[in-house]
């Protein structure tokens, strides 16, 4: 069955450091795959997505992720963190019709 | 509005009781998502509709989890006889759909269903 598994829970960090969040996937087909991000009390918004073509692509706010097909990861990396950054952070997979398949989610704090 | 829409935002009713909670997509949204997120999870997948149909209904919990699209752009979660453990925030979602997985899904701000 398609999964995805986020590897940290919780994650805290000063200004200024950098950030690399895991995700794996489970699924052998073609795969779109997506970071998104809920800040204290909004919905989930998008962060970036990654569907073909370069695997390092880019998204806003200075985020970046990295699809590593024999990895079946799509990590989250930033190189500097802000204090506005705290978030919880939730890696999906997209296949097929449409059906997407959420990780658990993280939670990043990061102190001033 | 612009974004997705929920109603309502905060929903408390007794155990065994029936519940509907509305989702209104993004105007010309062709598909339509209903997720179910309980505390320190991620969005759990229910059900997803293109256009008026169920295109894939596997994530429904149970037969107590109906869903509704009757018109192709309004949709309405109905929940039968609750459940304490049906407690959540209750996510809609909506895009352009298609079959290549491709378009992000927009979410609406989510129902928080309490069953007491």
């Amino acid at each position: 069955a398609q999964s995805v598994s986020q590897h940290n829970h919780h994650v805290i960090l000063s200004e200024a450091a950098s950030l690399e969040l895991g995700c794996n996937y489970s699924y052998g087909g073609t795969v779109n795959l997506f970071w998104y991000v809920q800040y204290p009390g909004q919905h989930l918004q998008l962060l970036l997505k990654y569907f073909s073509g370069d695997p390092l692509v880019k998204g806003i706010k200075g985020f970046e992720a990295e699809f590593i097909k024999s990895k079946f990861s799509f990590n989250l990396r930033k190189p500097s963190v802000q204090w506005s950054d705290t978030a919880e952070y939730f890696c999906a997979l997209a296949y097929n019709n449409n059906d997407m398949r959420f990780g658990a989610g993280t939670r990043l704090t990061v102190k001033p | 509005g612009a974004g997705v829409s929920q109603t309502p935002s905060n929903k408390v009713t007794e155990k065994g009781k029936y519940v509907e909670l509305r989702c209104d997509p993004i105007s010309g949204h062709t598909a339509l998502y209903w997720y179910r997120q309980s505390l320190g999870q991620g969005p759990e997948f229910l059900i997803y509709f293109q256009g008026t149909g169920a295109a894939d209904d596997s994530g429904l919990p149970n037969d107590r989890f109906f869903a509704v699209r009757p018109e192709g752009s309004v949709s309405t979660l109905k929940i039968q006889r609750t459940e304490r453990g049906d407690s959540a925030v209750y996510l809609c979602a909506s895009n352009f759909g298609g079959t290549r997985g491709n378009q992000p899904q927009h979410f609406g701000d989510g129902t928080r269903l309490s069953i007491l």
